[in-house]
C-alpha cells in the first residue's frame, strides 16, 4: 500500500497567516492527489484534485502543487473558517490511502 | 446533493451491521461509490468502492471478506454489509461519491454513521 505522510502533524497560525502543508507518498502517484478539508461534525469537502485543481466552489486562497511523490497545499491568507484539519490522499492506485492529518489551530 | 448513511450503532464482537446510503439529487447510476471509515484523531481509512454499474469493486485488506459494498440504483442507495465484526472497526462510517474523470478523488461525502463494537 502506498503511505501517505503528512507534515506537520498541527499548526498553530493567524488569520491572514500563509501556511503550507506537506504531504508525502512513499511511491510516485503522478498527480492522483487530492487535499479536503474536515471540521467537526461536517462532511469533508473537496478542495483541491489532479494535485492542483481547484474543486469548483472553492476559494482561490486554496492553492496545491506537486508531483510524483511530494505535494503541497498552501492557503495564501487563512481565514476564521479555515480553521479545521486537512488531509491529503491518493487514488492511483487501490487501496487509497489518506494522510494523517494536519489540524490547522488559532 | 445528498449523501445520508445510516444503520450504524452498537453491536458485539462478531455481529453484523448493514449500513446504508441514501443518494440525492444527482443521477446515482452514473458515479462510482466509495465506503471510507474514521477513528476520531486519525486519518481516514478507505474501505471500498463500487463501479457506477455495480459489476465491479475494490476492497481493502482489513475488510475483505468480512464486508461487501453493494448498490441498488433503482433506490439511488448504496450498502455495506458488515460481518465478523471487531472492536477495531469502531469508527464513524462515510459514504462518498468519487468524482467524474479519472481524478481518483471524492468530491463529496456524508456526514457519517457510527458504528461502535464492543461487548
Amino acid at each position: 500500500d502506498i503511505q501517505m505522510t503528512q507534515s506537520p502533524s498541527s499548526v498553530s497560525a493567524s488569520v491572514g497567516d500563509r501556511v503550507t502543508i506537506t504531504c508525502r507518498a512513499s511511491q510516485p502517484i503522478n498527480t492522483w492527489l487530492a487535499w479536503y478539508q474536515h471540521k467537526p461534525g461536517k462532511a469533508p469537502k473537496l478542495l483541491i484534485y489532479a494535485a492542483s485543481r481547484l474543486q469548483s466552489g472553492i476559494p482561490s486562497r486554496f492553492s496545491g502543487s506537486g508531483s510524483g511523490t511530494h505535494f503541497t497545499l498552501t492557503i495564501s491568507s487563512l481565514q476564521p473558517e479555515d480553521f479545521a484539519t486537512y488531509f491529503c490522499q491518493q487514488g492511483q492506485f487501490f487501496p487509497w490511502t489518506f494522510g494523517q492529518g494536519t489540524k490547522m489551530e488559532i | 446533493l445528498q449523501l445520508v448513511e445510516s444503520g450504524g450503532g452498537l453491536v458485539r464482537p462478531g455481529g453484523s451491521l448493514r449500513l446504508s446510503c441514501a443518494a440525492s439529487q444527482f443521477t446515482f447510476n452514473a458515479y462510482n461509490m466509495h465506503w471510507v471509515r474514521q477513528v476520531p484523531g486519525q486519518g481516514p481509512l478507505w474501505l471500498s468502492r463500487i463501479d457506477a454499474d455495480g459489476f465491479d469493486t475494490n476492497s481493502a485488506d482489513i475488510v475483505r471478506g468480512r464486508f461487501t459494498i453493494s448498490r441498488d440504483n433503482a433506490k439511488s442507495t448504496l450498502y455495506l454489509q458488515m460481518n465478523s465484526l471487531r472492536v477495531e472497526d469502531s469508527a464513524v462510517y462515510f459514504c462518498a461519491r468519487e468524482s467524474l474523470g479519472l481524478f481518483g478523488a471524492i468530491d463529496y461525502w456524508g456526514l457519517g454513521t457510527l458504528v461502535i463494537v464492543s461487548s
